[in-house]
């Protein structure tokens, strides 16, 4: 069945520090999500990305979809405590069928 | 303007029983889905419920099954109760009549089996 392999599991970074995560996938998607979790919580849409090559920006967050349509990568400039959560990526296509979720990235914000 | 609503927030059962779960989508949308997130672990793909019909099914057994009413709520049912079932039940919802933006998730149901 379909998989995304999301990286890196976990992170430890001092606030004020860059993080990139990624997920990749050996199917094709039509539509690259990004979502964070807070303890206690539903998944909370970040990004939502829709066309290959497609760079879009929320904040200090920036994600892209991969020109393959197999990718996508999520960056979080000058990390706050707050960012402290679980980062999703998530694969989707036309009409919201089936969206397929990576297994997370654990993000840690010492401040 | 209500977001997805789940109820319960919390349910302890015993092996072999059942249960069932509860969503109110967020107001304006039609689409309903459920996924199984076990501690750790990404959320899974249960079903989605659509115009009261199930149209697609990850890989659960038929001991999962699901309802969507004329108001779009939904439910989920789980029959003979595993330990394995322990997890937390998210409900997702969107709209069919515009493009997909991504889901919008409640804050889920933490099911215990014991």
């Amino acid at each position: 069945g379909q998989q995304l392999n999301q990286s890196p599991q976990s992170m430890f970074i001092q606030e004020g520090e860059d993080v990139s995560m990624n997920c990749t996938s050996s199917s094709i998607f039509n539509t690259w999500l990004w979502y964070k979790q807070d303890p206690g919580e539903g998944p909370v849409l970040l990004i939502a990305l829709y066309k290959a090559g497609e760079l879009t920006s929320n904040g200090r967050l920036t994600a892209q979809f991969g020109i393959t349509r197999k990718d996508s990568f999520l960056n979080i400039s000058a990390s706050i405590p707050s960012d402290v959560g679980i980062y999703f990526c998530a694969g989707g296509n036309t009409g919201g069928f089936k969206t397929i979720f990576g297994a997370g990235t654990r993000l840690f914000v010492k401040a | 303007d209500a977001g997805v609503t789940q109820s319960p927030t919390h349910l302890i059962k015993t092996r072999g029983q059942q249960v069932t779960l509860r969503c109110s989508p967020k107001s304006g949308h039609d689409t309903v889905s459920w996924y199984q997130q076990a501690l750790g672990q990404g959320p899974q793909f249960i079903f989605q419920y659509y115009e009261e019909e199930e149209r697609q099914r990850g890989n659960f057994p038929d001991r999962f099954s699901g309802h969507q009413f004329p108001n779009y709520s939904s439910e989920l049912n789980v029959n003979a109760l595993l330990l394995g079932d322990s997890a937390l039940y998210l409900c997702a919802s969107n709209s069919q009549e515009s493009s997909f933006r991504g889901y919008t998730f409640g804050s889920g149901t933490r099911l215990t089996v014991v």
